[in-house]
């Protein structure tokens, strides 16, 4: 496809189940990031990779959020034993590199609600 | 306190109007400066860079002084379709490029 892709964009999860979210990005493209965006906010970083290393993983709020690119590509964000301060959307988003002025670009997310 | 500070919203404007938002960062090795626009349910997408010198892109202008850590973003002759929330991003490329957001202003324009 020819922009970022998320799956799925809707999920409602019982309090305490897990969840994986996935984020397809721009084929080539060598940074993903993760964020969460709680409503009437702005989004909020939670992870970034470049290629399949994750290089910064500061603004993951517990260790009940783990993320990873195996293979430098596709990225999956894991929510274990949600909680309702889960309920946000979450935007992946992907550039070509690190640099001034790369430009970065985001997937329409994936709305989480736990309920 | 936040990083990356904007004005509190909504702004309500009829259309034709003049509006500025403000922003103010904190962190004085941010090295990149944005205007991202989000439609409501929709993704953010870079309006436009910020350089020092300022820039212009049509009826939307951004400034940056370093100095005070501040930038603006004007948009003159507003139309209907301007209508979104505006995010005010900075990033710190020996941090990985990670963007920092605002927290955003909503702008709603009225005919």
């Amino acid at each position: 496809g020819a922009g970022v892709s998320q799956s799925p964009r809707y999920k409602v999860a019982k309090r305490g189940q897990d969840v994986a979210l996935r984020c397809d990005p721009i084929s080539g493209h060598v940074s993903l990031f993760w964020y969460q965006q709680a409503l009437g906010q702005g989004p909020e970083f939670l992870t970034y990779f470049q290629n399949e290393a994750q290089l910064d993983k500061s603004g993951l709020p517990s260790d009940r959020f783990f993320a990873e690119r195996p293979e430098g590509s596709v990225s999956t964000l894991k929510i274990q034993r949600t909680q309702q301060e889960d309920s946000a959307v979450y935007l992946c988003a992907s550039s070509l590199d690190v640099g001034m002025d790369t430009e970065a670009f985001f997937g329409q997310g994936t709305r989480l609600t736990v309920v | 306190r936040k990083e990356v500070e904007q004005d509190p919203g909504p702004f309500n404007v009829p259309e034709g109007a003049t509006v500025a938002f403000n922003c103010t960062y904190s962190n004085s090795a941010s090295q990149s400066f944005f205007w991202y626009r989000q439609d409501c349910r929709k993704e953010p997408k870079l309006l436009m860079s910020v350089y020092s010198s300022g820039n212009e892109d049509g009826r939307f202008t951004a400034q940056l002084n370093r100095a005070s850590q501040y930038i603006s973003l004007l948009i003159r002759d507003s139309k209907l379709s301007d209508s979104a929330t505006y995010l005010c991003v900075v990033t710190n490329y020996n941090q990985g490029g990670k963007l920092i957001f605002g927290q955003g202003t909503e702008l709603s324009v009225k005919p």
